[in-house]
């Protein structure tokens, strides 16, 4: 079935630091892909999302790229800052449609001032 | 524009006892809704989903129980609570037919003693 995997963390970095949380997937023909966050005590936040081949997500500065080649969708960002310290959630929506998203565990990332 | 909410925001409730939790959603009509358990640092379990009034579908065994009595209203129940059902529980929506982008509410920190 389909599925979703994520890098384990917690991720740690420092603030200004370049940011990749990586994010492949298993799924057949092309699902959309989303990126979500969570902050502490909170329920979940679409961050961005892409839903064919080459489309980039955008939003807050983080970016996402489809790649089907790679199957793949790893976030991105060029300077992090404290406020970007969550939970971040990649997510599928499969094309043979049951009404769920296929959700990653979940990567928790912390940046120190 | 769409509002999700969530009540209560938090509840202590001693094991045994029964549960109800309730969420609504403004601005959409026949939306897809989802019922999520979280545990403490875990990824999101999908308990329930509804695709329309008195339909519920059931993800996952257990004592709790789903109900859908108006369009936009969803409540999660338990006739007697477990240790183990403690959690955070995010109602979603997603737009109904085809499921892409799910949106989340607060949620609910259930704390069983």
């Amino acid at each position: 079935g389909d599925s979703v995997t994520q890098m384990e963390g917690p991720v740690t970095l420092s603030e200004e630091a370049f940011l990749t949380i990586n994010c492949t997937y298993t799924a057949t023909g092309y699902p959309s892909l989303f990126w979500y966050v969570q902050y502490p005590g909170e329920g979940l936040q679409l961050l961005l999302k892409a839903t064919k081949a080459d489309d980039k997500g955008s939003n807050k500065g983080f970016e996402a790229t489809y790649r089907k080649e790679t199957t793949s969708f790893h976030l991105e960002k060029g300077s992090v800052q404290v406020s970007d310290s969550a939970v971040y959630f990649c997510a599928l929506s499969p094309m043979e449609s049951n009404y769920q998203l296929i959700w990653g565990a979940g990567t928790k990332l912390i940046i120190k001032p | 524009s769409q509002t999700i909410h969530q009540w209560p925001a938090t509840l202590v409730q001693p094991v045994g006892s029964p549960l109800s939790l309730e969420c609504t959603v403004e601005g959409t009509s026949n939306p897809n809704l989802y019922w999520y358990r979280q545990a403490a640092g875990r990824g999101l379990q999908l308990l329930f989903y509804s695709v329309g009034i008195g339909q519920i579908s059931s993800e996952v065994p257990q004592n709790l129980s789903a109900s859908r009595p108006q369009d936009r209203q969803f409540i999660l129940s338990s006739k007697k609570l477990l240790l183990s059902d403690s959690g955070f529980y995010l109602c979603a929506w997603s737009w109904g037919g085809r499921t892409y982008e799910q949106y989340f509410g607060p949620g609910t920190r259930l704390t069983v003693t």
